[in-house]
């Protein structure tokens, strides 16, 4: 079974540009988190996603969003870029939105603002 | 508000020997609790978790953790360290009512020869 795929791995933006960022969750799994990690503030929550809802949200700006398709892939979007937020954007799934699963992460894309 | 804590940026062990890597936790209502493992340029993986029953804890590649209730925590073990095993741990909690899961800061184990 493949596991969590993000797209791109890598990539370099310049400040005010905007990027968007790609996840495809485990086949069957229906639910899309979101996290940013830094090394200054470890690993902080964006967003979930289940069912193409919106279900939690954390204390990020507007300019980060995100959206789920009818079939579990998601997206998030930053928009007018700063230097802070070049971080590693890890994305999970896990099968139901429930809180006794554990979430299976990707291997992250790294997005450097320069 | 849920929050979990880990005292230790680091923790440094010599192979062979016993590890523990500390967890502390905040949350009303029942805790769901996990930890993860994170090695160089990759996401993170799951080792265990604790939902109810036994307070002890068998996960993934010999880890362990024992749940606390009245110390409100979940310190992950393992009773003989590999140098393999030096990675990033974070611990994270859920609560009841469909909450985000919460990470902690992380602690970077290391396991010298």
């Amino acid at each position: 079974k493949a596991g969590v795929t993000q797209t791109p791995r890598y990539l370099i933006k310049t400040r005010g540009q905007q990027v968007t960022l790609s996840c495809s969750p485990i086949s069957g799994h229906r639910s899309v988190s979101w996290y940013q990690q830094t090394p200054g503030q470890g690993l902080q929550f964006l967003f979930e996603y289940f069912s193409e809802t919106q279900r939690n949200k954390g204390n990020f700006p507007g300019r980060f969003s995100g959206r789920q398709f009818s079939n579990s892939r998601s997206e998030m979007n930053v928009s007018t870029l700063e230097l802070g937020d070049s971080a590693l954007y890890l994305c999970a799934s896990s099968l139901e939105l429930v809180n006794t699963g554990e979430l299976f992460f990707g291997e992250g894309s790294r997005l450097t603002v320069l | 508000a849920q929050s979990v804590a880990q005292p230790e940026d680091q923790v440094n062990v010599a192979e062979g020997n016993p590890l523990t890597v500390k967890c502390t936790y905040s949350v009303s209502g029942n805790p769901y609790l996990f930890w993860y493992v994170q090695y160089p340029n990759r996401g993170l993986q799951f080792l265990l978790k604790y939902i109810t029953g036994d307070n002890l804890v068998k996960g993934s590649y010999g880890f362990e953790a024992e749940f606390n209730k009245s110390q409100t925590s979940f310190h992950l073990k393992k009773p003989s360290a590999l140098v393999s095993d030096s990675a990033l741990y974070f611990c994270a909690v859920r609560s009841t009512g469909f909450q985000k899961l919460v990470f902690g800061t992380g602690t970077r184990l290391l396991v010298s020869p």
